[in-house]
């Protein structure tokens, strides 16, 4: 069965620091990783990786990829009050939809 | 348009009635997703239908769940005899390409509360 497991399931920093979320992966036949963006209802898409060490980067959030450690990170530098979301990582394989983890909740306080 | 939209943005259902909740995807999408979202977890993916085909309701919880995209645009999805379980966030998504996996676009949700 495929598995997407991330980490920490929250985080409660301050503003102007830096942060790393975790997500690893066990699939068949992966495809692409996606990151989301959740604050009220809507995921809202930041990334997607198919390759493995191309760093992808928005402003202050970065995102990689490691296909042989089967996980990815999502960097948030200088947090500011309005990064405080739920962060989803979704994994796409073979034939099947995306199946996501639970989710980081971060929370950042000024 | 602009965006994924669902509609009715809540719901509260009596257990036991039926409901419909409709998704209306990105124009010229060609694939639309149902997923179901627990509080505090991820979303749960429940059906798929490239244009008005059902490719796949192998998440659908029970056979209370039906979903149809008639003429591959808006989609419903019908709940029957609600059950308290039922209570969730339902969340449409669709996607541009025909072929998986690929960046999904998401509604706003649907939360519905069974009594």
């Amino acid at each position: 069965e495929d598995k997407v497991v991330q980490s920490p399931l929250s985080l409660v920093v301050h503003e102007g620091d830096t942060v790393t979320l975790n997500c690893s992966y066990e699939v068949t036949n992966f495809r692409s990783l996606l990151w989301y963006k959740q604050e009220k209802k809507a995921p809202t898409f930041l990334f997607m990786l198919t390759s493995s060490g191309i760093e992808k980067k928005s402003g202050r959030l970065s995102s990689i990829l490691d296909k042989k450690e089967l996980f990815s990170i999502l960097n948030i530098t200088a947090t500011q009050t309005g990064d405080s979301a739920v962060y989803l990582c979704a994994v796409g394989s073979g034939n099947t939809p995306l199946v996501f983890g639970k989710g980081t909740r971060l929370s950042v306080i000024a | 348009g602009a965006g994924v939209s669902q509609s009715p943005r809540y719901k509260v259902a009596k257990r036991g009635q039926d409901v419909a909740l409709r998704c209306d995807p990105i124009s010229g999408h060609v694939s639309l997703f149902w997923y179901q979202q627990a509080l505090g977890q991820g979303p749960e993916f429940l059906t798929y239908f490239q244009n008005e085909a059902q490719l796949d309701k192998s998440g659908l919880p029970s056979d209370r769940f039906f979903a149809e995209r008639p003429e591959g645009s808006v989609s419903t999805l019908k709940i029957q005899r609600t059950q308290q379980e039922d209570s969730a966030v339902y969340l449409c998504a669709s996607s541009l390409m025909g072929t998986l996996p690929d960046t999904q676009y998401f509604g706003p949700g649907t939360r519905l509360t069974v009594l």
